[in-house]
């Protein structure tokens, strides 16, 4: 089945730094969505990618999807600690089933 | 408010017991899903519906079974036949069906622990 996969698994930064994290799909993606899940919460939806190449800014968060789309990555500007985190993206199985596949996901954790 | 209802938040089992968590939304959302999540791992998919009366299994469907009588309404059986249950179950729904395009929103999720 569809099947996604995400780096890396954890990141430990100084507030202050950059952060990215990838996911990386064999078959090529209809579209991509990126989650955040804060500690002891629920997964939160950030940003949906559809088009091939395509870079979407929010804040100091940049989302790109691949040229091929079979994958997308989550850049972070200056980490801040209210960044913490596990980020996910999510992916449609293969076939107009609705089925939506997530990533193991990338926890942060920001020394401050 | 519209949102996701998801109950009971904690809940203790003993093993051999079968329990229901429940989830509801007022959102007017075709879609719904059950997931569940371990510790330091992602999400994965235990079932979901696109419309009322129909539902898929996910990768993970062994043990767990669901219904879909009414729209608002998707609960979820943790039977005994789960060998692992002890998990962080969450539902989510979104709007439309069969679609690709639409963001998942999420309860709050239950915390089932098997004693």
């Amino acid at each position: 089945g569809q099947q996604v996969m995400q780096i890396p698994q954890y990141q430990h930064v100084q507030e202050g730094e950059d952060f990215t994290t990838y996911c990386n799909s064999s078959t090529t993606l209809s579209n991509i969505q990126w989650y955040k899940q804060r500690p002891g919460g629920h997964p939160v939806f950030l940003i949906q990618l559809v088009k091939s190449g395509e870079v979407k800014k929010q804040k100091r968060l940049t989302f790109q999807f691949g040229e091929a789309k079979k994958n997308s990555s989550l850049h972070i500007t200056a980490t801040q600690t209210t960044d913490v985190g596990t980020y996910f993206c999510a992916v449609h199985g293969s076939g107009n089933t609705g089925k939506l596949i997530f990533g193991q996901g990338t926890t942060l954790q920001v020394k401050p | 408010d519209g949102g996701i209802t998801q109950s009971p938040k904690y809940l203790f089992r003993k093993e051999g017991q079968n329990v229901t968590l429940s989830c509801e939304q007022n959102l007017n959302h075709d879609a719904m899903y059950w997931y569940r999540q371990d510790p330091g791992q992602g999400l994965r998919l235990i079932y979901y519906s696109q419309i009322v009366n129909d539902f898929q299994k996910g990768d993970i469907a062994e043990g767990y079974s669901v219904s879909r009588e009414k729209k608002e309404s998707f609960p979820l059986t943790v039977t005994s036949a789960q060998k692992n249950p002890t998990a962080f179950y969450l539902c989510a729904s979104r709007p439309g069906h069969y679609n690709l395009i639409g963001e998942l929103f999420f309860g709050e999720g239950s915390r089932l622990t098997v004693l």
